[in-house]
Formats: structure tokens, C-alpha cells, sequence
């Protein structure tokens, strides 16, 4: 079956560690994005991938860094720079355009 | 950043009722309007992909109007059932934006038995 994967479900750090979350899709989508999700609060955008080798910054990109080397993956990494990195962290893709987006089923990270 | 507001924020409904909400956006540079269902323990997933004034779509019981010109998106639900709770997520796209989705803050529906 076609659909992103993201991994872990849920993931529990130390304040001041760094954190790489996974998103992979095997729809052969050219298009990538990470959001974060707090009570209360849209879907923010954090980074964005139109194509591989290449990414742009969403709305909060601070403290948070990835890469594209392959279409199907698009890892997220969570800095000690990022100053509330707590919240549920979702990944999507899409063809394109007007087309609308599928999503992962989400990584809870909590930071103690 | 573009401005998406939902309301109301939470519903809570009898089944069998009929039931609508709102999505406002900024009509400038509007581009497309998405609505997703959100249901407990899975993924978002797509309703209604909506590009043109007076658009109307509909699936299964599900339907949603767009008006680009004042901005605003109404979706429908008739005839609630259980199984249609969930949090109705709405996002704008304007041709200003790199063409990224801009989310409300979503409508969570409670239908009740």
C-alpha cells in the first residue's frame, strides 16, 4: 500500500539533546513538509521540499533543521536551539500544485 | 502569514442533525482551499480540494461551499452520525505564499448516540 510513514510513534528526549524524526512516502510525491501541532493551534509549518536537494523554510523554522537527499525521505531534526520543542509533529506530501496533501500518522516528542 | 479562521471551535451535535461550519480566509490572492477530517488516532485526510468562486462539492453526506470573493468556506454535514466525529481542519493557499497551505485551527464535531 502507498502512504508516509513516520517513526517513532512517540519519543521522549532530555532538554538539550538533539532529536531526528523520520518521514518516509513511497507515493512518489515530489513534494515534502514537517508541521508541528500545539493545543489549540493550527497545523505550523516548519520546512518544506518541492524537490530533492533542495528545502525552504515554513513559518517555524527555528531550531529545526533537514534534508531531502531522497525523494522518498525527508528527516526532521529537533535542535537544543528549538526553545519549546514539545508538541506532535506531523509529515506530508503531495503531487503538487492545487493537489491536497497526505499525512503521516504524526511522532509525539515530548522534552523532560 | 495568512490569516485562517474557524468556527466554531468545538460542536457538539445529536445524530441525525444536521450541522455546518465556517472557514474564513483572506480572499486576496486566494489560490485554493482545502478541508480535512481529522479522526482520533489517525491522519488527516483529505475532504474537498476547492479552486473557483461558487465551487460546490459534495461527498456522501459531506458538502462544502466557496466563496473567494468574501472569503469564506462553509462545510455541511447532513444527517450526523458517531462516525463522523472528528476535527475539521480547513487550509488556504494564496499565490503569494510559495503556495503553502495556511491552516485554521480546526472545528472539533462531536456527534452523540
Amino acid at each position: 500500500d502507498g502512504g508516509i510513514t513516520q517513526s517513532p510513534k512517540y519519543l521522549f528526549r532530555k532538554e538539550g539533546q538533539n532529536v531526528t524524526l523520520s518521514c518516509e512516502q513511497n507515493l512518489n510525491h515530489d513534494a515534502m513538509y514537517w508541521y508541528r501541532q500545539d493545543p489549540g493551534q493550527g497545523l505550523r509549518l516548519i520546512y518544506y521540499s518541492q524537490i530533492v536537494n533542495d528545502f525552504q523554510k515554513g513559518d517555524i523554522a527555528e531550531g529545526y533543521s533537514v534534508s531531502r537527499e531522497k525523494k522518498e525521505s525527508f528527516p526532521l531534526t529537533v535542535t537544543s536551539a528549538q526553545k519549546n520543542p514539545t508538541a506532535f509533529y506531523l509529515c506530508a506530501s503531495t503531487r503538487g500544485g492545487r493537489n491536497e496533501q497526505f499525512f503521516g500518522p504524526g511522532t509525539r516528542l515530548t522534552v523532560l | 502569514i495568512l490569516n485562517v479562521e474557524q468556527s466554531p471551535q468545538s460542536l457538539h451535535v445529536q445524530e441525525g442533525d444536521s450541522t455546518n461550519f465556517t472557514c474564513s480566509f483572506p480572499s486576496s490572492n486566494f489560490y485554493a482551499l482545502h478541508w480535512y477530517r481529522w479522526e482520533t488516532a489517525k491522519s488527516p485526510e483529505a475532504l474537498f480540494v476547492m479552486t473557483l468562486n461558487g465551487d460546490e462539492k459534495k461527498k456522501g453526506r459531506i458538502s462544502a461551499t466557496l466563496n473567494t470573493k468574501e472569503g469564506y468556506s462553509y462545510l455541511y454535514i447532513k444527517g450526523s452520525q458517531p462516525e463522523d466525529s472528528a476535527t475539521y481542519l480547513c487550509a488556504s493557499i494564496s499565490s503569494g505564499s510559495a503556495r503553502q497551505l495556511t491552516f485554521g485551527s480546526g472545528t472539533q464535531l462531536t456527534v452523540l448516540p
